[in-house]
């Protein structure tokens, strides 16, 4: 079973700019989170979708959003990109609702200039 | 590879020999938590999980200790090999609906030949 895929892998934006990344879960996983890492934060909570809707979401300015299609793929969007927002976006997935193990994929490594 | 982590804590262990990671986390409410380990360049990958009504859970050389008390997580690794090496992660959640996990800050594995 393929795992956890995010594309792309790099990209490089420079202020102002917006930014589309994507994520395919493992398949069968209706639940999608995404999760920002940096060097001084850690991994931070984004946001989490299941079946189409948000169900929670991290504390994050609205710059940032998300979305998740009909066959479980997601796509997160930040606008007005800042040079804080230069991070690893990771994508993890499992299968339902409640304490389930979460898979990631690699990630996307975005660079603002 | 990409850093995860410029100044995380780091544990040096000769190879064979065991390694254990702790943990400390802060919601007394949370009932779920997973070990992760994160490579360069590539995602966290699941590698156990326990739930707040066991306190001990074993895997293939791995085994996590759960102290509810004190509320503290640690990850024992034995007979650590140089694949080894990485930084690992321990993740908690309280929410019974939700997928938001809470991370900690990771320590580096470094194992000596």
């Amino acid at each position: 079973k393929a795992g956890v895929t995010q594309t792309p892998r790099y990209l490089i934006k420079t202020r102002g700019q917006q930014v589309t990344l994507s994520c395919s879960p493992i398949s069968g996983h209706r639940s999608v989170s995404w999760y920002q890492q940096t060097p001084g934060q850690g991994l931070q909570f984004l946001f989490e979708y299941f079946s189409e809707t948000q169900r929670n979401k991290g504390n994050f300015p609205g710059r940032f959003s998300g979305r998740q299609f009909s066959n479980s793929r997601s796509e997160m969007n930040v606008s007005t990109l800042e040079l804080g927002d230069s991070a690893l976006y990771l994508c993890a997935s499992s299968l339902e609702q409640g304490n389930q193990p979460q898979h990631f994929g690699d990630g996307t490594r975005l660079s603002i200039l | 590879g990409e850093s995860v982590g410029l100044h995380l804590p780091t544990l040096s262990v000769q190879e064979g020999d065991n390694s254990i990671i702790n943990c400390a986390y802060s919601n007394s409410a949370s009932d779920y938590f997973i070990w992760y380990k994160q490579e360069s360049g590539k995602g966290p990958q699941f590698i156990i999980d326990i739930r707040s009504n066991m306190d001990k859970r074993q895997g293939q050389r791995v085994t996590v200790l759960l102290n509810k008390t004190v509320k503290h997580l640690s990850l024992q690794i034995a007979a650590t090999q140089p694949g080894d090496s990485a930084v690992y992660f321990c993740a908690e959640i309280a929410d019974n609906y939700g997928q938001n996990f809470v991370f900690g800050p990771g320590t580096r594995l470094s194992v000596l030949p």
